[in-house]
């Protein structure tokens, strides 16, 4: 399986201030995706991060407060602008992996607390 | 709308015991099954995918998967103290390409 790391492990922010988070894999990877995990509950998509072109948010989450890069098939970064401390949470990544069947595997995480 | 729905917990167990973790799913699309056992303040850890009818073991895990009652469950036999963790149901949808919809999760404690 892919091994999967994220910068920075933790931090602790003001608000206003913003985050960039790095997610990087051992291999290359068609599709990375971006999580956010807030205190007691499951995990929520952000968005799809697409090589080559703009990351593909879903419904709550816009480019202007989480922008996304994915510069090749092994990295990604997400940035959390503007923060409050509504932010605070666990953000990860996970690669999905299609070797015969289809798998996805989640990187470490960053757990984020905005004061 | 794709929801995946799991039994609220908590779920307590004694050492030794099955425990039985259960998921529907509502769109009849979904092809990708997986329950990922979470531990406090840590990532979702993959420990079963399926994705055909039928039961599929590895070691003391068991996932069962019923597409016509569209219905997914996690069996843990001879449950240990360090099973002690929250287990999320996941699937994929033909439609999605990739895309994980989350249960909410059970929160499972074995006692010894």
């Amino acid at each position: 399986s892919a091994v999967i790391s994220q910068k920075p492990s933790r931090d602790i922010c003001q608000r206003g201030t913003s985050l960039t988070i790095q997610c990087q894999v051992d291999s290359q990877v068609t599709m990375m995706f971006w999580y956010r995990q807030q205190p007691g509950q499951s995990l929520t998509l952000i968005a799809t991060a697409n090589q080559g072109s703009e990351a593909t948010y879903e419904s709550g989450f816009v480019i202007d407060k989480f922008p996304i890069s994915r510069p090749n098939l092994t990295f990604s970064t997400l940035t959390v602008s503007n923060m409050s401390p509504e932010d605070s949470s666990i953000y990860l990544c996970s690669v999905d992996e299609i070797q015969g069947q289809e798998t996805q595997y989640f990187g470490p995480g960053t757990r984020l607390l905005v004061l | 709308q794709k929801e995946v729905e799991q039994n609220s917990g908590p779920l307590s167990v004694p050492e030794g015991a099955i425990a039985s973790l259960n998921c529907t799913y509502s769109d009849r699309g979904s092809q990708s099954f997986f329950w990922y056992r979470q531990y406090s303040g840590k990532s979702p850890e993959l420990i079963m995918s399926i994705y055909s009818n039928g039961d599929k073991e590895d070691g003391r895990f068991t996932a069962q998967l019923n597409k016509a009652s569209q219905y997914v469950s996690l069996l843990i036999r001879d449950s240990q103290p360090s099973d002690s963790a929250t287990y999320l149901c996941a699937v994929i949808t033909r439609s999605t390409l990739g895309r994980l919809y989350f249960g909410r999760g059970t929160q499972l404690t074995v006692w010894p």
